[in-house]
């Protein structure tokens, strides 16, 4: 199986910062990677697939990079609504594998 | 409007089985592979299983694999659960295709597994 390794596991952050969440796998996935936000309570919202394709619905504070093993989210100025959990997801390979996720605190 | 609604949640003693359900409505579900999706209380993600158009291609995650079966009709996808075991407890989600390609989410339904 394919393993997803995510950190940080949890951030202390300001409004404004920069902020960068690295998934790394256990094998090449090639740019088969989506992020997803959560909310307590809520539905997690898919952010990215194709590594850096942003959903149309999602601002372009965040942006997605990289291929092969290695890849990141980021946002360029933290806003308050985006305190919450995110996920990274493998889908190159079965069973499809999620990193254990980083909780941003704002 | 896309809806995905998951019943069949509850308390189930360790060993016991249960059936999920997801009804859809909003779009024709035949057309599409489905996804079931869990989270445990407080933790993480976990891709549980997806099954294609037909139903002939299932696809299970490690930790649940010879334990759950995944199978739909023509009106809704199923999770039969058995030899439960407390690690099972989680919010179950269904979801619409392979969720990297879909945005379309049930709101879950929790499964406790205790004695």
């Amino acid at each position: 199986d394919v393993q997803m390794t995510q950190s940080p596991s949890a951030m202390s952050t300001s409004v404004g910062d920069r902020v960068t969440i690295t998934c790394r796998a256990s094998q090449v996935i090639f740019n088969a990677l989506a992020w997803f936000q959560q909310k307590p309570g809520k539905v997690p919202k898919r952010l990215i697939n194709g590594a850096s394709s942003l959903q149309e619905y999602v601002p372009s504070r965040f942006s997605g990079s990289g291929s092969g093993t290695e890849f990141t989210l980021t946002i360029s100025s933290l806003q308050p609504e985006d305190f919450g959990s995110y996920f990274c997801l493998q889908y190159n390979v079965y069973p499809y594998t999620f990193g254990q996720g980083t909780k941003l605190e704002i | 409007e896309v809806q995905l609604v998951e019943s069949g949640g509850g308390l189930v003693q360790p060993g016991g089985s249960l059936r999920l359900s997801c009804a859809a409505s909003g779009f024709t579900m035949s057309w599409y592979w489905m996804t079931w999706v869990r989270q445990a209380p407080g933790k993480g993600l976990e891709w549980v299983a997806n099954i294609n158009q037909d139903g002939r291609e299932r696809n299970y995650g490690d930790s649940v694999k010879g334990r759950f079966i995944i199978s739909r009709d023509n009106a809704k996808i199923y999770l039969h659960m058995s030899s439960l075991r407390a690690e099972d407890t989680a919010v179950y989600y269904c979801a619409r295709a392979g969720i990297w390609d879909s945005d379309d989410w049930g709101h879950g339904t929790l499964v406790t597994v205790s004695s």
